[in-house]
């Protein structure tokens, strides 16, 4: 049963361009939103969260944006830059308390 | 600016042997965490700690599976009789209060291989 899915494996754009990764949720418990960069062999990193009292939230070039009635969030990049190359994980959870990933998007910025 | 320090960052175990995987979470945080990720799969949780006790764990989290806090600074996975399905990432994560934008801090990982 995968509560959080990350439908694209994989993700391909150019240097400069937009990035959009998708993350869809079934259990509507779920309250607060994350998302997590990792590199390889390292742990994840939080890069931006939303409540869900609102639908968007903006911290420089990362924007996340909660649609609940589709329960759908997406993280836009831009513009996006061969560092931001790594997997991106959505997570969720009810209160604030353990997290539910998804299996995680391969974003490759190519130069 | 403060961390989650784990180690080993690599332990190679028979199977059926004990493992015990160290984490220092930081040090002002209360919500104490155990995830894992098996190669190639998502990142799945295992077990929360607050208080001095266990508040929530997953399915995974068997009899075989035991969290512990010795001291005031470290906290422990153990796991008693290792199977090769064990070989995985583990995060430890720590986190200051549960809230609204309170986001938990992931170690590096350790590197279980069971064999």
């Amino acid at each position: 049963d995968q509560q959080v899915k990350q439908n694209s494996p994989s993700l391909s754009v150019q240097e400069g361009r937009i990035s959009i990764l998708n993350c869809d949720y079934t259990n509507s418990m779920f309250d607060y939103f994350l998302w997590y960069k990792k590199y390889p062999a390292e742990g994840p990193t939080f890069l931006i969260s939303i409540s869900s009292i609102k639908d968007k939230n903006e911290d420089g070039r990362f924007t996340v944006f909660l649609n609940k009635s589709a329960k759908h969030l997406s993280l836009h990049i831009v513009p996006s830059q061969p560092g931001d190359s790594a997997v991106y994980f959505c997570a969720a959870t009810p209160s604030a308390r353990q997290l539910t990933f998804g299996s995680g998007t391969q974003l490759t910025v190519l130069p | 600016e403060p961390e989650v320090t784990q180690t080993p960052s690599h332990q190679v175990t028979q199977m059926g042997q004990e493992v015990i995987l160290r984490c220092v979470p930081i040090s002002n945080h209360l919500y104490f965490y155990w995830y894992r990720q098996i190669l190639g799969q998502k990142v799945e949780f295992l077990v929360s700690f607050y208080n001095n006790e266990i508040s929530e764990k997953s399915e995974i989290f068997d009899d075989q599976f035991s969290v512990e806090r010795p001291d005031g600074s470290n906290f422990t996975l153990k796991i008693r009789s290792t199977k090769l399905e064990d070989s995985a990432m583990y995060f430890c994560a720590s986190s200051g209060e549960v809230g609204w934008n309170t986001e938990a801090f992931f170690g590096q990982g350790t590197r279980l291989t069971v064999v």
